[in-house]
């Protein structure tokens, strides 16, 4: 099976911007997570959608959202963006079923705010 | 606040030997473990999956989990050069909804 895939691998925006990452899952994996990883706060959880519905949300201000498409592929949006948000933006998929709920990451977004 | 607590290392330890990564939480609901290693620049990719109280074997590494203490471990037999990465806790932390909770991570250098 292919990987989950990420698209685009590298950004560079300005403050006060907004930013649409893309993420496809595993196939057969009905559950995408969103996750931020920078030096100084490690990786942090920010949102999980499963079939189409946000499942659970970290602690992360209202400019971070997200959805996905019944194909399980799902998209994540940063409005207005600040120097902060600069960071590495992984995706990860999971089949979320009785079995396992392990997560498999994507290669990342490197989002870079100006 | 639920946590996830890893020593930030470095650990240092030369090829052949064992390598133990510790890592503790915070929340007693806590159901399911994972350690995930990240080389630097690459995402992170799973090792080991735990869900049972005890140890749990793959290939060169062990699981060792104690839900009564709140503690879980990884130990990696014949380190190799290519095991130096950071080494991340990740604990499925579970009240009222399910939030994955990485630590910190533990960066691991095996020297020759």
């Amino acid at each position: 099976k292919a990987g989950v895939t990420q698209t685009p691998r590298y950004l560079i925006k300005t403050r006060g911007q907004q930013v649409t990452l893309s993420c496809s899952p595993i196939s057969g994996h009905r559950s995408v997570s969103w996750y931020q990883q920078t030096p100084g706060q490690g990786l942090q959880f920010l949102f999980e959608y499963f079939s189409e519905t946000q499942r659970n949300k970290g602690n992360f201000p209202g400019r971070f959202s997200g959805r996905q498409f019944s194909n399980s592929r799902s998209e994540m949006n940063v409005s207005t963006l600040e120097l902060g948000d600069s960071a590495l933006y992984l995706c990860a998929s999971s089949p979320r079923d009785q079995s396992t709920d392990t997560q498999y990451f994507g290669p990342g977004t490197r989002l870079t705010v100006l | 606040q639920k946590e996830v607590e890893q020593n930030s290392g470095p650990l240092s330890v030369p090829e052949g030997a064992i390598a133990s990564l510790n890592c503790t939480y915070s929340d007693r609901g806590s159901q399911s473990f994972f350690w995930y290693r990240q080389y630097s620049g690459k995402s992170p990719e799973l090792i080991m999956s735990i869900y049972s109280n005890g140890d749990k074997e793959d290939g060169r590494f062990t699981a060792q989990l104690n839900k009564a203490s709140q503690y879980v471990s990884l130990l990696i037999r014949d380190s190799k050069l290519s095991d130096s990465a950071t080494y991340l806790c990740v604990v499925n932390i579970v009240g009222g909804s399910y939030i994955p909770t990485f630590g910190r991570g533990t960066s691991l250098i095996v020297h020759p």
